[in-house]
Formats: structure tokens, sequence, C-alpha cells
């Protein structure tokens, strides 16, 4: 069975600044992937960054990068120069279908 | 290109009436998912088609729920009798292929509320 806790159900950050939303999973599988996708509003999922749990290097994509750290099996977010925009619900996901955690809330304060 | 679409985006209905909800994925996506979304938790799947087939179907109430893909490309969610706790957001999502890197896109969603 898979598993993801986001121990952060909300959190703020000032407009311009980084912040890390954190990510651990439990898994079985010697090889997997994990995703973060962002929800707005609107209810819509866009996803926003994958890492391989081979992968050597961490993940980036703009202003997302992932901070992997297998052997602590956390996968953490972290948003560098935050945007207004970036105020949504963030989900960290294991696996190709099947586990979402729980989901922080980020509120981005001008 | 364009994203999965859903319709309708938003419907009212009471207890033990139906509804039905559609999706069409993204063109060539070969992979279709149905997800069930309960307000304050994260997406839970409900239903994975490849193409036409099921693939995982095992957390889908089937006393109520029921889904078609029958041409591999639409599909449809069916909830028959609804119940109060079926509200929630129906999120339909494609990829390419089945495999672990691969990215899901996710239609904007069906808002469902039981009354």
């Amino acid at each position: 069975a898979q598993k993801i806790t986001q121990t952060q159900p909300g959190m703020f950050v000032q407009e311009k600044e980084a912040v890390t939303l954190d990510c651990t999973y439990d898994t079985s599988d010697p090889s997997y992937g994990l995703f973060w996708y962002k929800q707005p509003s609107s209810g819509e999922m866009i996803f926003l960054i994958y890492q391989g749990s081979y992968d050597q290097q961490n993940a980036t994509e703009g202003r997302y990068s992932l901070n992997f750290q297998k052997a602590r099996k956390s996968a953490n977010l972290v948003i560098s120069a935050s945007q207004l925009g970036d105020s949504a619900m963030y989900f960290c996901k294991i696996g190709q279908n099947f586990v979402f955690g729980p989901g922080t809330r980020l509120s981005v304060l001008p | 290109e364009a994203g999965v679409a859903q319709s309708p985006r938003y419907k009212i209905i009471e207890k033990r009436q139906s509804v039905a909800f559609w999706c069409n994925p993204i063109s060539g996506h070969a992979t279709l998912y149905w997800y069930q979304q309960i307000l304050g938790q994260g997406p839970k799947l409900l239903i994975q088609f490849q193409n036409n087939g099921v693939v995982d179907d095992s957390q889908l109430p089937k006393d109520r729920f029921s889904a078609e893909r029958l041409k591999g490309v639409d599909s449809t969610l069916k909830i028959q009798p609804a119940k109060l706790e079926d509200s929630a957001v129906y999120l339909c999502a494609s990829s390419i292929i089945l495999g672990r890197g691969n990215t899901i896109y996710f239609g904007e969603g069906s808002w469902l509320t039981v009354v």
C-alpha cells in the first residue's frame, strides 16, 4: 500500500519569498514517481513537477523545485519568489494512479 | 492543444436521483481516470480505463456508481441513486499511456451537490 502525508494543512508566505511544502510518503514499490499538483479555487488540478525515484538529480521546473530525499522518503516542494497567483491547494501524489496526500493550502500575502 | 473537457460543470440533485457526468480526454490519450474529491480532501481514484478496458475499479462503489468508455475516447460516470455523501467534485483526467512517470492531466471537474 502507498500513503502520502502532508503535515501542513495551511501555510502563509510573503510575496517574493520562498516557501517549502512538506510531503512524506510510504511505499513498498522499488520504483515510483512523485508528483506535485496545484489546485486553485477553480478546481482544476494543474501538474507542476515530477520526480522519479531513481533520478539522480532533484527535479526543477521554473520556480518549482523538488527537495527529494529518498532515504527519508520525503519529496518537499520548494516555490521560489512566491506570487499572489500561487495561492492554492497543493497536493503531493505518489505512483501513477492512486494516492494523493490531503493537501496544503498556501496563501501568498501581498 | 485542447485540455480535458468535462460537463456539466455544476449539478444539484436530490438524494435518490440519478446523475451522469461526461468527459472527453486530451486527443490521443489512451488512459482515462475518474477521481472523486470530497471537500477538504485529496482526490480518490474511482476507476481507470486503458482505451475501452477497465484497468482498476477497486474503489468504485459498484452498487450505485458505473462508468463506461465504449469507444475508447469519451467516458461517462453515472451515479444512481445518489446519496448525500456523494457530494463532491468529480475529476476526469487522462494520460498518454499507463506508466510510472506519465503525467496525468485533469479537467476542471464536475461539482455535485446532493440535497
